[in-house]
């Protein structure tokens, strides 16, 4: 089975340009999350898709951030613009609607120069 | 949420036991302690996860004393694979795949050959 995979790998972006980090959850899994850990800092949880919902954007830094998961499949996050503080690995988690764990992905890290 | 404080770093050697102690003073009646693994350049893997007493699985095993203010999780006869980040996390439930969940520094394992 495929686990939870997110696209790009890098990006390499100038301060002030959009950068859009795509998700792809393991099949099935109706939560879906972004994290991210900034340089130095830890993991950081920034919010929370309950399919195509939002059940919980506390976490989300500000409105430069925009993050869609329409349909209820794979989601994107969008920084626009993207500001020096922004750099750092951007994690997307999901879980099924039962259980204990919480699936990552690889991450996307983000320089933004 | 009941804050936990990890060692920074830890060596051993392969073949090794290795206990990695987290302490969470604060944890409430209704929190369990989970345990993810980090490898460079990968997202966190869930371990663990235990309420009192002892848990163990095909990777670790995890120790909770009665007054539950601390636990320690055991990696028995440790590889170099096993080089990794660990965090210990205190949550509200079993459905901690469900909620965001919060990461601290962690613990840095370094398995020497």
């Amino acid at each position: 089975e495929a686990g939870v995979t997110q696209f790009p790998s890098h990006s390499v972006i100038e301060k002030g340009q959009t950068v859009t980090l795509r998700c792809d959850p393991i099949s099935g899994h109706d939560n879906l999350y972004w994290y991210r850990r900034v340089m130095g800092k830890e993991i950081k949880f920034l919010l929370h898709f309950v399919k195509e919902s939002k059940q919980d954007e506390s976490g989300m830094p500000n409105n430069r951030f925009l993050a869609e998961r329409t349909g209820g499949t794979y989601s994107t996050l969008k920084v626009q613009p993207a500001e020096l503080e922004d750099s750092g690995v951007y994690f997307c988690a999901s879980s099924p609607p039962e259980g204990n764990e919480q699936f990552f992905g690889p991450g996307t890290r983000l320089t933004v120069l | 949420l009941a804050k936990t404080t990890q060692p920074i770093s830890m060596d051993s050697y392969e073949g090794q036991e290795v206990n990695i102690t987290c302490s969470h003073n604060n944890i409430a009646t209704n929190d369990y302690i989970t345990w993810y693994q980090q490898f460079p350049s990968q997202g966190p893997r869930f371990i663990i996860q235990g309420y009192k007493t002892k848990v163990t699985n095909e990777v670790a095993s995890l120790f909770i004393p009665a007054d539950r203010k601390s636990s320690t999780l055991s990696l028995p006869r440790v590889s170099l694979s096993d080089t990794a980040v660990y965090y210990c996390l205190v949550g509200r439930g079993t459905d901690t795949g469900r909620r965001a969940l919060t990461f601290g520094s962690g613990t840095r394992l370094q398995v020497q050959p």
